[in-house]
């Protein structure tokens, strides 16, 4: 099964406040795990990205954390901005024989109140 | 500079036309994508293309017909349009097929009445 899920679908915190995202996926010959942010109008974009071989990965107030035996991985962002309100995408990609596929988790649709 | 751009950004279309969009990417990549993103939000790849030649064709209708004339072209052809065909379309670019990180341009909207 080639599926990634993600929850919440939407999520509303308060300015400063932790978001957190979740996805879970079923295929362990997954070897990327990258997150895409995406404005409204706008195309998506690279965010952060882990490997499965790595338990944390921080860059700013993004952290992703990876819990391999339970094929689930976690987007945390800090001190949530209004700034950061946009759609969250997690996804996954493959090797071997990977040609680049990634698939896309249903999307978190995050509001950061003021 | 845009790095992957789109043309047109919107198009409004009656059901059995035919419509294509046009994608560039000025990165120098090798490999470029069609996505397409329904109401909901889900985003699926369509079909991929590696230095012209296409490497990834998903389930999609045969109405649909991507062609490549360089690698830094990747254009979206659609035949006899339906109301489902209505969505953003995406397209992407990467440096390799192997790559997670993909470049995405700012979409067309297509809407088909």
């Amino acid at each position: 099964q080639q599926q990634v899920k993600q929850s919440p679908q939407s999520l509303i915190v308060q300015k400063g406040g932790i978001s957190i995202i979740n996805c879970a996926y079923e295929n362990t010959a997954f070897d990327y795990f990258p997150w895409y942010q995406q404005f409204p109008g706008k195309g998506p974009a690279l965010l952060i990205a882990i490997r499965p071989d790595v338990s944390e990965k921080k860059e700013g107030r993004f952290t992703i954390s990876f819990n391999k035996s339970a094929k689930q991985f976690s987007l945390h962002i800090m001190d949530s901005q209004p700034g950061d309100s946009a759609t969250y995408f997690c996804a996954a990609s493959r090797r071997p024989g990977n040609t680049g596929k990634l698939i896309f988790g249903q999307g978190t649709t995050l509001q950061v109140k003021p | 500079d845009t790095a992957v751009s789109q043309t047109p950004k919107y198009l409004v279309t009656q059901m059995g036309n035919d419509k294509s969009i046009k994608c560039e990417q000025n990165l120098g990549h090798d490999t470029m994508y069609w996505y397409k993103q329904d109401s909901k939000k889900f985003l699926k790849i369509m079909f991929s293309y590696n230095n012209k030649e296409l490497i990834i064709n998903e389930t999609v209708p045969n109405r649909f017909s991507p062609k490549s004339p360089d690698k830094a072209h990747l254009n979206l052809h659609i035949n006899s349009l339906e109301l489902g065909d209505s969505a953003v379309y995406f397209c992407a670019s990467s440096q390799e097929p192997q790559s997670y990180e993909q470049y995405f341009g700012p979409g067309t909207r297509l809407t088909v009445t």
